[in-house]
């Protein structure tokens, strides 16, 4: 299948400090990408959606300008999660729709741990 | 998206057949019924979708009723690799994908 690849796949950072985590689809072009933000033993959550070159829709809840999303082209996008608290600790897991067929495939996750 | 129905947990032994059910008694006709795994600390894998035909290809089998109510995930000779949380999906095409709680499958030796 369609390759997505999630970059970094766990980050340490301090307090107030912003990490920005990259989400890549491999072979194929992604018209659509997702974030999901998931806590130990709960399901995965969609954080919001992105479409290239416009802006992302977010989930009712989730703060727009603490999880910035920029899905710049095709094959790329990035969330960056700004002035990071420890309840900003989590794994956070893209998905990209293949323009072709509309699959949905997932990257490997990114662990955070803001300290 | 429908609203899918899974029962928290089941266990199987290795080697034997894996029956993974799954109710989404609203669902619309342009809706697939979607199949995904989740192996611990990892992201979600795609197992199988269909929309009304039973499927079956290299990882299961997908038996979908004639009503489209509830479907059945079939790992046919499971492996303790096969232990994860499985998702059942229900999804247009375009769309994204709402996880429920899924169902934590565990494979015993």
């Amino acid at each position: 299948g369609a390759v997505v690849s999630q970059h970094p796949s766990w980050v340490i950072c301090k307090s107030g400090t912003s990490v920005k985590i990259e989400c890549r689809s491999l072979d194929f072009q992604a018209t659509t990408m997702f974030w999901y933000r998931q806590f130990p033993k709960q399901s995965l959550m969609l954080m919001a959606t992105s479409n290239e070159g416009s802006k992302a829709t977010y989930e009712q809840g989730v703060e727009k300008d603490k999880f910035l999303i920029n899905h710049a082209s095709l094959t790329l996008s990035t969330l960056t999660v700004t002035s990071a608290h420890p309840e900003d600790s989590s794994f956070y897991i893209c998905s990209a729709t293949y323009r072709g067929t509309g699959e949905l495939f997932f990257g490997e996750g990114s662990r955070l741990t803001v300290l | 998206d429908a609203k899918t129905t899974q029962p928290p947990s089941m266990d199987c032994a290795e080697g034997r057949a894996a029956n993974l059910p799954c109710n989404h008694s609203t669902i619309s006709g342009n809706e697939y019924v979607y199949w995904y795994r989740q192996i611990h600390s990892q992201g979600p894998q795609y197992i199988i979708h269909g929309l009304k035909n039973n499927e079956t290809n290299e990882m299961a089998s997908l038996i979908i009723t004639e009503d489209r109510k509830s479907s059945t995930l079939i790992l046919p000779h499971a492996t303790l690799r096969d232990t994860a949380v499985y998702y059942c999906i229900v999804r247009v095409v375009s769309g994204g994908l709402t996880f429920g709680k899924g169902i934590t499958l565990s494979v015993r030796p």
